[in-house]
């Protein structure tokens, strides 16, 4: 099973918004709304922040918001800060019965 | 709080097998939820290892499923992972995690409480 497809990198200035994408197929981010978005640290273990397509833990920012469109995931970023700048992991459940991840975006706050 | 915590050796040797275990606090694993393990390898993306449920039904990844096996203790409150004919290729930071709180018990839940993680370097 092939990883989703996520740009390698993505940068913006503080203040502006970033939309990161996670390209995928039918078979999974297509097929089903099951598709989640996990912000990593350097060294740190992942976070999640939105699940099940466009849903966010309890207590996370709302500067975070997910979507779907086709095959196409997407994490926007709103209001960007020099504290987002981590990689980016988006991740969908499969018709093969797996969980398959995305190749990682890298954020840099500019 | 819950709070999951990994051990196991740091540096297995070739054709060898790797043993971990996830201790879990602040919950019990006899509730519910499916308790996953995940990996990094060094500097590479996230992959999902498998699942297991407290009654003991598990989901593996394909990929590894020929050499893997993950059990749970609720005893214990723990559960763990036992990889069979390591490679360098295994050699990754290991991360076992819970699904959020009032999430559905699904295998292929999202992974809201996590581990600190713990390296397994597979060399001679």
């Amino acid at each position: 099973q092939s990883a989703l497809t996520q740009p390698a990198s993505v940068s913006g200035s503080p203040g502006q918004s970033i939309t990161i994408s996670c390209t995928g197929t039918g078979s999974d981010v297509g097929g089903f709304n099951f598709v989640s978005w996990y912000q990593q640290h350097p060294g740190k273990a992942p976070k999640l922040m939105i699940y099940d397509v466009s849903n966010r833990p309890s207590g996370d920012s709302n500067r975070f918001s997910g979507s779907k469109s086709g095959n196409r995931a997407s994490l926007t970023i709103s209001g960007l800060q020099a504290e987002d700048e981590a990689d980016y992991y988006c991740s969908s459940y499969t018709s093969s019965s797996i969980l398959v991840f995305g190749g990682g975006t890298k954020l840099t706050v500019l | 709080q819950v709070q999951l915590q990994e051990s196991g050796p740091g540096l297995v040797k070739p054709s060898e097998t790797l043993s971990l275990t996830c201790a879990v606090s602040g919950y019990s694993i006899s509730s519910g939820y499916y308790w996953g393990w995940i990996r990094q390898p060094p500097g590479k993306g996230l992959e999902w290892i498998g699942s297991i449920y407290h009654s003991g039904s598990t989901y593996y990844n394909p990929s590894l499923k020929s050499r893997l096996t993950i059990s749970v203790d609720t005893s214990k409150n723990q559960f763990s992972l036992n990889l069979s004919s390591l490679t360098a290729a295994d050699t990754a930071v290991y991360y076992c995690a819970r699904p959020p709180l009032g999430y559905s018990s699904s295998w292929f839940s999202p992974w809201d409480y996590w581990g600190q993680g713990t390296l397994v370097t597979v060399s001679s």
